[in-house]
């Protein structure tokens, strides 16, 4: 069985530009969920997506977008970089049922934006 | 929104002690409290959960309390070891939507 990856493993962008975080669920799993998590805090939720849909939202602005493909992998979208993106993003994913929503996650993305 | 406390921030145990982790939330609708471990440059491992229709649960050297009428529940690590230093959370959430994580604890475990 398959964990959860993220690509790439580390980013550096510079303020404005635009970047996009790669995620592989695990085998079986239809839910992704992503989180951002700044140093030395615990993670917060970005949003969710179920098979292929926006399953909830945090508190994130327009500029953090996301995409579920159907082999349910997805795709974290953030534009107009601000210096406060900088932090580890994680994904976790789930098999999408009220019985069984243990979310595992990957090992993350380090975005840092100059 | 729900909001998920964690004390203490740090923790420093002798090796074989025992270390507990508190966390209190403040939604009744949360029903799912799962604790994560930590490592530097990982990305958080789930150790143990726990559901609200359970009030404890253990499994080997860790176990989870849930007290539902004080929104409390909290992390028992028996018999420490040096691997068990790491950062823990605390987390609750509703279904298989959001998680909402604690601050965190950082456990150092010394030999």
């Amino acid at each position: 069985e398959t964990g959860v990856t993220q690509s790439p493993t580390h980013l550096i962008k510079t303020r404005g530009q635009q970047v996009t975080l790669r995620c592989s669920s695990q085998s079986g799993h239809n839910t992704v969920s992503w989180y951002q998590q700044a140093l030395g805090q615990g993670p917060q939720f970005i949003f969710q997506y179920y098979r292929e849909e926006e399953n909830g939202r945090g508190n994130f602005p327009p500029r953090f977008s996301g995409l579920q493909f159907p082999n349910y992998s997805s795709e974290l979208n953030v534009n107009a970089l601000e210096l406060d993106d900088s932090a580890l993003y994680l994904c976790a994913s789930s098999s999408g049922t009220p019985i069984s929503d243990t979310q595992y996650f990957g090992p993350g993305t380090r975005l840092t934006v100059l | 929104g729900e909001n998920v406390e964690q004390h203490p921030s740090t923790l420093s145990v002798q090796e074989g002690d025992s270390a507990v982790i508190k966390c209190t939330y403040s939604d009744s609708a949360s029903n799912y409290f799962p604790w994560y471990k930590q490592e530097l440059g990982k990305g958080p491992q789930l150790i143990i959960d726990i559901r609200s229709n359970v009030g404890e649960k253990k499994d080997q050297r860790i176990a989870v309390t849930l007290n539902k009428t004080a929104k409390h529940f909290s992390l028992h690590i028996t018999e420490t070891q040096p691997e068990d230093s790491a950062v823990y959370f605390c987390a609750a959430g509703t279904g298989f939507q959001k998680l909402v994580f604690g601050t965190g604890t950082r456990l150092l475990v010394s030999p």
